[in-house]
Order: structure tokens, then sequence, then C-alpha cells
């Protein structure tokens, strides 16, 4: 049971250029979030989904698109990557049912130039 | 909109000591409040969960509390180490998907 999983660890991106950060977890949660972490702005929601199919805006969406076509997978992708985007990205997962415990992945710790 | 905060940001005890973190929110009304650890360049490790309806868990050295209708919990640290020197996040959760964070305690544990 690895749990969550993101790949890569590390990304340089020059402003411009796209990429797809990727999320996985292998305990069948129905919810699935990516959060950013910077200094001095804690962690804030990207974008959510409660279920394959379902993907919903969280508190800072703008620059970011989702998919969830499985339940195990929800990619994070840049469209045109931005120096404001630099951040560490952290992907996590719950079950629809109470505790609603979260669960994180490591964290991937993107650049841009 | 719910907002945290964690006092102190920072916190430097000898090794041994018994020490006490704090979080306030302002929206009452949540399902669950989550204490987490992260070291430096690591992602979070969750460290206790409370329900809204529970008053307090406990798990090894670590006890949270929580007392909704004043905002607060705490989390007590008996006989630091210095292996507990991380950063101490605290997260609560309203309706709908969304986590909101504090922005952290900074603890070192000297020896």
């Amino acid at each position: 049971n690895a749990g969550v999983t993101q790949t890569p660890k590390f990304q340089v991106l020059k402003t411009g250029q796209s990429m797809t950060l990727q999320c996985a977890q292998d305990m069948n949660h129905e919810y699935m979030s990516w959060y950013r972490q910077d200094p001095g702005m804690g962690l804030r929601l990207i974008h959510y989904s409660v279920g394959a199919g379902i993907t919903d805006q969280g508190e800072v969406p703008n620059g970011y698109n989702v998919s969830r076509s499985t339940t195990e997978d929800f990619p994070l992708r840049l469209l045109s990557a931005a120096p404001s985007q630099t951040s560490v990205y952290f992907c996590a997962s719950s079950s629809p049912g109470s505790p609603y415990e979260q669960y994180f992945g490591p964290g991937t710790r993107l650049t841009v130039t | 909109k719910q907002e945290v905060t964690q006092i102190p940001a920072a916190l430097s005890v000898p090794e041994g000591e018994n020490l006490v973190l704090n979080c306030s929110f302002t929206d009452s009304a949540i399902y669950n409040l989550q204490w987490f650890r992260q070291d430096p360049g690591k992602g979070l490790t969750s460290l206790l969960l409370i329900q809204s309806s529970q008053r307090e868990q406990t798990s090894g050295r670590l006890n949270a509390s929580l007392d909704k209708s004043s905002g607060r919990s705490t989390l007590y640290i008996a006989a630091s180490q210095p292996g507990d020197s991380a950063t101490y996040l605290c997260a609560v959760k309203n309706a709908g998907n969304m986590l909101t964070f504090g922005g952290g305690t900074r603890l070192m544990v000297k020896p």
C-alpha cells in the first residue's frame, strides 16, 4: 500500500512551458485534491475531485487544469507556466465518509524561471 | 470564510519539556480538525484527527483537544525530544472538500 504518490519530485520549467504533475493513490479514495504551499501563505486548495469525472475549483484555480478519468489518478496540468506558479504542490486523498481524514503525498517542488 | 491561526509561529525548547501548540479558527461549523507534522522539504504526515463530536484524541506522547464553541484546538506534546523538531500544521474541514490550514508552528527541540 503506497498511499499517495506524486511525480516528479522536482521540476524546473521556463516561463510559457507546459507540464503535468502526476498524483496517484491506491486506497480507493473517491476524494482527491491539489494544494500549493507558499511561504507566508500556507497551503491553499487549487482543485479537487469527488469522484471519477467530477472536478471543481478550489481557492486558487487560475492557471491550472485537472481531470479525473479514474479513481486512482488525478493529474494537475500547467498550460503555460508563470513564475508565480513556483511553489510546492501537494496532492491529497480521502474517503467520502467520516472521519474525512486526508492523506498527503510527498510533494512536487516546482520552479518556473 | 474560515480563517485558521496558529500561535506561536516558532518555538524553541530544551529536550524534555512539555509543550502546547495552539490553533484557533473563526467558523465553528467544522467537520473535523486535523494536526499534521511537516519535516523540512517533506510532505505532511497526519498526527491526529478530532471529529467535531469529540473533545480530544491521543497518540503516544501527543494529545489534541478541541473546543468547537470557542474555536480552539491545542496539541500537547509530552517530554519533547529532538526528533519532534518539525513544523506542525492544523487544518479544519468545513462543508465541502476543502481543508483550511493555519500557518504552522515551527518547533525546535534542543538536546
